[in-house]
């Protein structure tokens, strides 16, 4: 089956660093996306990683080892504002249809 | 306004109740997308839609109806619905199914 893993809640110290873990299970891997939703507000994309290695973007980077079905997702010099939820997603290609598959999200609160 | 909208943020309804969601987008897109997101759920793709034609309809109850006039505009027909279709109902688009979705902002649904 199709299955992807992160944790449900992560609690970090403003002007700290945080990674958020993501493992997946899934068949005709075709890339892997990082949103960031907050509270009531619609999900922006972060992040897109197809091929090993790390994608640095600012202070968001985000790694792939697609031989360990691992993603994670790190965040740097923390800011309240970065309190949110961030949805792992994989797409597979199956039958011929592209699918996002969607993990349930990690909650991550910034505290001072 | 850009990117993508959702009308109305927030709907409260009977069970006997017909009403629908609209979700536009200015981004140029041909793939449009609902979700529905309930609380520390992944999010469960509902309908997709592709140039105006529907390409997938994952085993979605009768009582939500999709309808696409143009690659701009999604409706989402609601009626008869049950309490437990109390969620988030977010759409989204993208350039082609194979390409980055863009969320808007959500209709926070309530059944009663």
């Amino acid at each position: 089956g199709q299955n992807i893993d992160q944790p449900t809640e992560m609690t970090a110290t403003e002007g700290a660093i945080v990674q958020i873990n993501c493992t997946y299970q899934t068949s005709g891997f075709n890339g892997l996306f990082w949103y960031q939703q907050h509270a009531g507000e619609a999900p922006t994309f972060l992040s897109y990683n197809v091929l090993d290695g790390l994608e640095e973007k600012g202070r968001f980077s985000s790694f792939l080892s697609r031989s360990k079905g691992y993603s994670y997702l790190l965040l740097k010099e923390l800011q309240m504002k970065d309190s949110a939820s961030y949805l792992c997603a994989v797409r597979s290609l199956m039958d011929s249809n592209y699918q996002l598959i969607w993990g349930a999200g990690t909650k991550l609160i910034i505290k001072p | 306004e850009t990117g993508v909208t959702q009308t109305p943020r927030h709907l409260v309804m009977g069970m006997t109740n017909k009403k629908s969601l609209k979700c536009e987008q200015h981004l140029g897109h041909n793939a449009m997308y609902w979700y529905k997101q309930s609380a520390k759920k992944p999010l469960e793709l509902m309908f997709v839609y592709n140039f105006k034609e529907q390409t997938e309809n994952n085993s979605v109850p009768s009582r939500f109806s999709p309808e696409c006039p143009n690659s701009s505009h999604l409706f989402l027909h609601l009626h008869t619905l049950q309490p437990e279709d109390s969620a988030l109902y977010l759409c989204a688009s993208s350039q082609a199914q194979t390409e980055t979705q863009y969320f808007g902002p959500g209709t926070r649904l309530l059944v009663l």
